[in-house]
């Protein structure tokens, strides 16, 4: 069952704009990562939030958490054509339990 | 280091024939996963090892859906028999020692095994 849910499931937009997914999740978590797919990959993952942090950079990415609401959101800034890919949202349940995976958001770059 | 390797990377099959799906997780790493992605239901975890031993296969669909990893640089995911609906792209995974739940590891995700059930 998904216990992350990606918003919207499809963007597209220029080269040079921000891109900015959404991940909302239902239970209490230990952290939440993204992870990107190109078209005919496995997933690679990008960054990691754990519950105690409300943003985190990497390089041209932004991760928000916010627990209360349980979402966050991941920003991509000066976005370029490489950029094109989906996107995944992924969490980690407190107890033992492995990585949830939402559907994603298919974000489309275009030059 | 190699990366997890999965094989083969596309398969097409008749409906009623068995068919295996080869994994070879990146060493040192004793979590391995095997996960299905359709467009339909998304990326969905159908079973997990932690140091070759079943943890939980919950997420395995049917009785005709197995998996074994008979040592710690292999695991294999078998569909007997196979059915059109089984049409899928199937990825293995591995996470290093200690718990990736509360330590959060990365997962690090092979490139797929396309299989096409006709």
């Amino acid at each position: 069952s998904q216990q992350g849910e990606e918003d919207p499931q499809a963007l597209s937009i220029q080269e040079g704009e921000n891109a900015t997914m959404n991940c909302s999740y239902k239970t209490s978590i230990n952290n939440l990562q993204w992870y990107r797919q190109n078209s005919g990959r496995g997933l690679v993952h990008l960054i990691l939030i754990r519950s105690n942090e409300r943003e985190k950079h990497s390089g041209r990415l932004r991760v928000t958490l916010d627990t209360s609401k349980k979402s966050s959101s991941l920003l991509i800034t000066a976005s370029r054509a490489a950029d094109t890919a989906s996107y995944f949202c992924a969490t980690v349940l407190s107890g033992n339990t492995p990585l949830v995976f939402g559907k994603g958001t298919r974000l489309s770059v275009i030059a | 280091d190699a990366g997890v390797i999965q094989s083969p990377r596309h398969e097409v099959t008749e409906m009623g024939q068995e068919v295996t799906l080869r994994c070879k997780p990146i060493s040192g790493h004793d979590y391995l996963f095997w996960y299905r992605q359709t467009m339909m239901r998304g990326l969905e975890l159908l079973i997990y090892f932690n140091n070759n031993v079943p943890i939980d296969d919950s997420g395995m669909p049917e009785d005709r859906f197995s998996a074994k990893m008979p040592n710690a640089s292999f695991s294999t995911l078998k569909i007997q028999p196979s059915e059109p609906r089984d049409s899928a792209v199937y990825f293995c995974a591995s996470s290093k020692p200690g718990a990736p739940i509360r330590s959060g590891n990365t997962i690090y995700f092979g490139e797929g095994s396309w299989l096409t059930v006709v």
